[in-house]
C-alpha cells in the first residue's frame, strides 16, 4: 500500500486556524472510520492527538480537531500557537481481511 | 501509567539480522482488546508501520516486510520482540514500539531507540 499524501508543509501566524489534508482512497481513508493523527516534535516520539477521525484523547487540547470527507482526512489546529510548531502524521487502518496501517508522508506545521 | 522501552544494538552489519525487544510497564500486555505493534522512522523521513502482534501470538505484517520480518510475544516477561532479517542500510532508522486497539490508533509509544546499519 502507499503512504497517504499529505502536503510537505504548512504555515501559520499565532491564533490563526490551519488545516492539514490527508489523501488516501477508497481502501484506507475512504473506507474506514479509523484515521488518526500524531503530532512528533525534533527528537521525540509521536503524540496521538485524534483517533477515529474526529476524537480527541483525554488531555489533547481542544483547539485540535479532525473531520473526514471521503477519501481526505482533515486536521485543524485552531487558535495556532508557537508550541503547534512540530511535524503531523496522519495515519488509517487499511484492509478488511488482515490488520494493516498506513501512515501518511507527514506534514511541517511552522508558526510564523 | 502504561509506558514502553525500547532496547537492543543500537549497530547491526549488513546482511545481518536486527533484532529488540520492547518492555511495557505499567499495565499488563495480556488480555484486553490491545495490540502491540512496531513502527520505525528513517532519519530526516517520515514514519512506517512495520507490524503488530496480539498477546495470543496473532501477527500481522505490512506486506512489503512481511518476508523479513517477525514479531513475537513474551507474556511472562510483559515483552514483545522485532526480528528483521538481511538488513540494509535502508533499514537504517529509529525503531518505535507502541500500543493500539484493533483498527485503532497508537496511543502509546516508546521513546524510540537508533539502528544503525553499517559495518
Amino acid at each position: 500500500q502507499s503512504a497517504l499524501t499529505q502536503p510537505a508543509s504548512v504555515s501559520g501566524s499565532p491564533g490563526q486556524s490551519i488545516t492539514i489534508s490527508c489523501t488516501g482512497t477508497s481502501s484506507d481513508v475512504g473506507g474506514y472510520n479509523y484515521v488518526s493523527w500524531y503530532q512528533q516534535h525534533p527528537g521525540k516520539a509521536p503524540k496521538l492527538m485524534i483517533y477515529d477521525v474526529s476524537n480527541r484523547p483525554s488531555g489533547v487540547s481542544n483547539r485540535f480537531s479532525g473531520s473526514k470527507s471521503g477519501n481526505t482526512a482533515s486536521l485543524t489546529i485552531s487558535g495556532l500557537q508557537a508550541e503547534d510548531e512540530a511535524d503531523y502524521y496522519c495515519s488509517s487502518y487499511t484492509s478488511s481481511s488482515t490488520l494493516v496501517y498506513v501512515f501518511g508522508t507527514g506534514t511541517k506545521v511552522t508558526v510564523l | 501509567q502504561l509506558q514502553l522501552q525500547e532496547s537492543g544494538p543500537g549497530l547491526v552489519k549488513p546482511s545481518e539480522t536486527l533484532s529488540l525487544t520492547c518492555t511495557v510497564s505499567g499495565g499488563s500486555i495480556s488480555g484486553s482488546s490491545y495490540y502491540w505493534g512496531w513502527i520505525r522512522q528513517p532519519p530526516g523521513k517520515g514514519l512506517e508501520w512495520i507490524g503488530s502482534i496480539y498477546y495470543s501470538g496473532s501477527t500481522y505484517y505490512n506486506p512489503s516486510l512481511k518476508s523479513r520480518v517477525t514479531i513475537s510475544v513474551d507474556t511472562s516477561k510483559n515483552q514483545f520482540s522485532l526480528k528483521l532479517t538481511s538488513v540494509s542500510a535502508a533499514d537504517t532508522a529509529v525503531y518505535y514500539c507502541a500500543r493500539h486497539w484493533v483498527a485503532g490508533a497508537f496511543d502509546y509509544w516508546g521513546q524510540g531507540t537508533l539502528v544503525t546499519v553499517s559495518s
